[in-house]
Parts: C-alpha cells; sequence; structure tokens
C-alpha cells in the first residue's frame, strides 16, 4: 500500500523559514515523479513544485519561485521542501503528492499544515 | 495557464439521483499522438485529503465504484454519479494534466438534497 507521511508543518512568522519532509513507502520511489501541492483554509487545491524521480529537474509555480526549494533522497525515499520567506498568504495545508505513470495525481499524503503568523 | 472552470459551483441531489459535474478548460488538453484527454477528477471529503477518481478523462483509478464516470474530450468534461449514495458527499475537482502548472477547476461542493 501507498504511504506518504509529510511532516514539518508548523507556525512561523512572516519572513520566517520551515522545512517540510515527506516518507514515502509502499512503491518505488526513484522511478516517481513527486509533487508539492497546498490548499489555503477553505481554499481549493494549487499546484506548488514538482521534481523528476531522479532529482535532476525542478519546477515551481510563480507564486513561490526564488523562495521555496523541492528535493528528494531516493536513498532513503524521502521528499523535501524548504521553504523561505514566508508570507501570509502561504498559509496551507501542504500535500505530497506520487504522480502515476501519465502525470496525474495518484496518490496524496494526509497533509501538513503550515501557518504563517505574526 | 490552462484555466479550469467548473459547473456549478455547489449542487443538491437527491439520494439515489444523478449528479453531473462540468469541467471546461481554456485549452483543448487532447493529447494528438496518445489520443488521450490528459484531464483528472478528484474527490476530496470534509477534513480529508483528494482522491483520485478519473484519469484520462473516462478510466476509473483502481477501487472506484462504477458509479462514477468520465466523459468528454478536448476542452468538455463531465463527471457523473449515477445514483448518489450518502457517502459521496464531497468536493470534487478537475485538473489538467496537458501542460504545467497542472490547474484545477474550483471545486464543486455536492450535497444530499
Amino acid at each position: 500500500e501507498v504511504q506518504l507521511v509529510e511532516s514539518g508543518g508548523g507556525l512561523v512568522q512572516p519572513g520566517g523559514s520551515l522545512r517540510l519532509s515527506c516518507s514515502a513507502s509502499g512503491f518505488t520511489f526513484s522511478t516517481h515523479a513527486m509533487n508539492w501541492v497546498r490548499q489555503a483554509p477553505g481554499k481549493g487545491l494549487e499546484y506548488v513544485s514538482a521534481i523528476t524521480s531522479n532529482g535532476a529537474a525542478t519546477y515551481y509555480a510563480d507564486s513561490v519561485k526564488g523562495r521555496f526549494t523541492i528535493s528528494r533522497d531516493n536513498s532513503k525515499n524521502m521528499l523535501f521542501f524548504q521553504m523561505s520567506s514566508l508570507r501570509v498568504e502561504d498559509t496551507a495545508i501542504y500535500y505530497c503528492v506520487k504522480l502515476g505513470v501519465g502525470s496525474w495525481y495518484e496518490a496524496w499524503g494526509q497533509g501538513t499544515l503550515v501557518t504563517v503568523s505574526s | 495557464d490552462i484555466v479550469m472552470t467548473q459547473s456549478p459551483d455547489s449542487l443538491a441531489v437527491s439520494l439515489g439521483e444523478r449528479a453531473t459535474i462540468n469541467c471546461k478548460s481554456s485549452q483543448n488538453i487532447l493529447h494528438s499522438s496518445k489520443n488521450k484527454n490528459l484531464l483528472a477528477w478528484y474527490q476530496q471529503k470534509s477534513g480529508q485529503p483528494p482522491k483520485l477518481l478519473i484519469y484520462w478523462a473516462s478510466t476509473r483509478a483502481s477501487g472506484v465504484p462504477d458509479r462514477f464516470s468520465g466523459s468528454g474530450s478536448g476542452t468538455d468534461f463531465t463527471l457523473t454519479i449515477s445514483s448518489l449514495q450518502a457517502e459521496d458527499v464531497a468536493v470534487y475537482y478537475c485538473q489538467q494534466y496537458y501542460s504545467s502548472p497542472y490547474t484545477f477547476g474550483q471545486g464543486t461542493n455536492l450535497e444530499i438534497k
């Protein structure tokens, strides 16, 4: 069974930093692209960042480009998200997502809540 | 970016009745060489992460009941629940994975009438 378990969320002040982690199991992690998707309270879903299976290429939504960094450690089946210069509008649940063969979002973690507030 | 627009925003249907949700993309999302529409549907129940229901516009994901079906091509798509069950109360999202960023519709809130 595919499992994605996020951690690292919490309350941070504007301008602060946070590092999210996602532990993956139940599938061959190193052969799948991964994404981070977020959902602000009471709002819809927003793609945030993507990384290829080998980590060679990364992609970001314009809203986070230059502030957030996605990375992975295939030897430990881990996905990471370094978030810096956080803004109030970054407040959201952040989901770790496994992509399917055709790039649909095949499996989602339970999410970790990031709250940016003074 | 491709804009995905769902209708309606909210829908109330009686138990056992049909529910229909529409999704329109601002660009054609039919992959010509694969002859497949790069559209997925997700279900999000309250307090839970989204769950994949449909991909390739009409292929049900593993374990999804056959009362859920997807149709459409090009820019216009539909998710149909043939006979609404109480456990189907949720917000439903369409998503295109034709080009990055993979954008979602705004969601349709499905309730029991």
